[in-house]
């Protein structure tokens, strides 16, 4: 168990629809990293918040936000879905804000029919 | 930008016989190297990295990698593999310059062990 906790692990919904998957990072990191895994692009980077503020971003659509809370946590919004958004949504933390020790979370697995 | 290749996508291999996973990364700039594990259902978890210093890099579960600057490489080993080791490895980068703030995975390297 890595510490960062994903939800919810599976969700299906329908095109054009909007979604929130929610993200717990280990007790103690202040980064958040969201990173997208699909089956024709790989592992993709989308975005990343350290202490509550964007840190850098990744090939994040316009049709996605997210943000992190000053409990820390970090919601990813993903909007106006597409079939081709079907992937398995990871999170990830650190401490730093750095890669060097990075946490990953088992996912959220979307699905859009 | 930088770039990883995995050469290759599937690679079995049977119990106990020594197994290689290549990755080869392009940059302009110096770069930290990573390899990470996903077994089935599960997400990624960190094999061992390379930041500096010697270019043997030893990490969990009995692997290791070598950074090959000359080559720009950094193929992931071991020498007798077991049936739990059958996952997806991802080699990763990370620029130097950038504050190290997000990682550029390879496409990943399927292993498969058999009996």
């Amino acid at each position: 168990d890595s510490g960062v906790t994903q939800t919810p692990k599976h969700l299906i919904t329908a095109t054009g629809q909007r979604v929130t998957l929610r993200c717990s990072p280990r007790s103690g990191d202040l980064s958040v990293y969201w990173y997208q895994q699909s089956l024709d692009q790989g592992l993709q980077f989308l975005i990343q918040y350290y202490n509550g503020e964007e840190r850098a971003k990744g090939n994040i659509l316009e049709r996605f936000s997210a943000q992190q809370f000053p409990d820390l946590h970090s919601e990813l919004n993903l909007s106006s879905l597409e079939l081709g958004d079907s992937a398995l949504y990871f999170c990830a933390s650190s401490q730093t804000g750095s890669v060097e020790k990075l946490f990953f979370g088992s996912g959220t697995q979307l699905s859009v029919l | 930008a930088q770039s990883v290749t995995q050469l290759d996508s599937q690679v079995p291999v049977f119990e106990e016989a020594p197994v290689e996973l290549r990755c080869n990364y392009s940059s302009s700039v110096s770069v930290y190297l990573f390899w990470y594990v996903q077994y089935p259902n599960q997400g990624l978890q960190l094999l061992l990295k390379y930041l500096s210093g010697s270019t043997l890099v030893k990490g969990i579960n009995g692997f290791e990698a070598e950074f090959n600057k000359s080559q720009t490489s950094f193929h992931l080993r071991k020498p007798s593999v077991h049936i739990s080791d059958t996952a997806e490895y991802f080699c990763a980068v990370s620029l130097m310059d950038t504050g190290r703030r997000a990682l550029t995975f390879g496409s990943g390297t399927r292993l498969q062990v058999q009996p």
